[in-house]
């Protein structure tokens, strides 16, 4: 069974601040998948990353998949109150798409 | 991208008393998924609901408990049956391929009381 495990589980930042939230599996992984949720909403995709070594930017945000294809981080600039939300990793296999448990952000004004 | 439509969004029901979520798609997409999110727990994919034939469920879920119908390419109910507190949960609809990224709905939030 592939498991993804996700840290900080919680995390509570104010605004401005820098962050890094974690993926990591035994596993290999063809890609891993981020994406965020708020709250009453469904997980909505930010990135795709399929290379090993793989660094992605979406505005303030880095996405960097491990040389192994077995972990990610997700690093966040300047965090805004915007950013509030769960975010969740997902690993996919040939046909399986294994979820983390998430890291739930909090940025405070 | 596909819309998503799902409903209800949030009920509250008792115990021994069934649910269905309907899910709507404003395209036809050959793949729609169905997932519980447990409080603190990761996306759970219950089955998969396949046109024209049953759904395949996971391990841990069966056809009795979750039934499933697909009526067509842009349609897909889950009934949650004989509901116990246990079923309170967020059930998620998406769309997508096995192991591509996935598109969800905004959930069903349900309590059981």
């Amino acid at each position: 069974t592939q498991l993804l495990e996700q840290s900080p589980q919680f995390l509570s930042i104010q605004e401005g601040e820098n962050l890094t939230v974690y993926c990591n599996s035994s596993s290999v992984f063809s890609s891993l998948q981020w994406y965020r949720q708020e709250p009453g909403e469904g997980p909505v995709l930010l990135v795709t990353v399929v290379t090993g070594g793989e660094v992605k930017k979406l505005k303030r945000l880095t996405f960097q998949f491990g040389d192994a294809r077995k972990d990610s981080s997700l690093h966040i600039t300047a965090a805004q109150p915007g950013d509030t939300g769960l975010y969740l990793c997902a690993g996919a296999g040939y046909s399986t798409l294994t979820f983390g448990k998430g890291t739930m952000l909090l940025v405070s004004p | 991208s596909a819309v998503i439509s799902q409903k209800p969004s949030r009920d509250i029901c008792q115990r021994g008393t069934s649910l269905t979520i309907q899910c709507q798609v404003d395209s036809q997409v050959t793949m729609m998924f169905w997932y519980r999110q447990q409080p603190g727990q990761s996306l759970t994919l219950i089955a998969t609901a396949n046109q024209g034939s049953e759904a395949t469920y996971e391990s841990g879920f069966v056809i009795d408990k979750f039934p499933i119908s697909r009526p067509n390419l842009t349609f897909s109910t889950l009934t949650v049956s004989n509901l116990s507190p246990e079923d309170s949960s967020i059930y998620l609809c998406s769309v997508g391929k096995r192991g591509s990224p996935l598109h969800f709905g905004n959930g069903t939030r349900l309590t059981v009381t």
